[in-house]
């Protein structure tokens, strides 16, 4: 156990449809990422938050966006959904921004159908 | 682009056998991790070098970063099943976000 809580586990929609992803980080870590991962692009780094403020951004689209609360806990907003957005997505924290070690959440697995 | 490329994308083998995976990158990295990540779950970090040349022991695990620091392998001593899974490298420089291989899938036979 990470220590890094995401909900849902799964989630099956429809094309067209919006969806919320949140994350809960390890007690004591400030900075949350986002990625996604799916067969064929492996890994991708979406965003990156630290003390609620935008850190990162990598290779997230426009009908994305992500946010970190007062609480540090994240949510990932992802709308208009496409079939080819089906993947895992998953939440890590670390202390601090940079290389500190990451903690993987158990992820959150989207079907859109 | 994929700035990390890692081989062999599958490997199978049998129980007790050794086995290299690899890691490569025409960029110089500060660090390199190396994950597992096992079905369902997410990806745990097993080791972080920093230094070109590094040699890093973690049980059966030996984990070696190149002189240059753009390339580093995983060699497994003994596979045992309990090894499966995929196995991730992700390099980073200062404060940017880490830049993950597509990974090697391992699957060790009893």
């Amino acid at each position: 156990d990470s220590g890094v809580t995401q909900t849902p586990k799964h989630l099956i929609t429809a094309t067209g449809q919006r969806v919320t992803l949140r994350c809960s980080p390890r007690s004591g870590d400030l900075s949350v990422y986002w990625y996604q991962q799916s067969l064929d692009q492996g890994l991708q780094f979406l965003i990156q938050y630290y003390n609620g403020e935008e850190r990162a951004k990598g290779n997230i689209l426009e009908r994305f966006s992500a946010q970190q609360f007062p609480d540090l806990h994240s949510e990932l907003n992802l709308s208009s959904l496409e079939l080819g957005d089906s993947a895992l997505y998953f939440c890590a924290s670390s202390v601090e921004p940079g290389l500190a070690r990451q903690y993987f959440g158990p992820g959150t697995r989207l079907t859109v159908t | 682009t994929q700035l990390l490329e890692q081989s062999p994308q599958f490997l199978s083998i049998q129980e007790g056998e050794n086995l290299t995976v690899y890691c490569n990158s025409s960029s110089v990295f500060s660090s390199l991790q190396w994950y597992r990540q096992e079905p369902g779950e997410g990806p745990v970090l097993l080791v972080t070098v920093v230094t070109g040349g590094e040699v890093k022991k973690l049980k059966r695990l030996t984990f070696q970063f190149g002189d240059a620091r753009k390339d580093s392998s995983l060699h497994i001593t003994a596979a045992q099943p309990g090894d499966t899974g995929l196995y991730l490298c992700a390099g980073g420089w200062g404060n940017t976000p880490l830049v993950f291989g597509k990974g090697t899938r391992l699957s060790v036979i009893a």
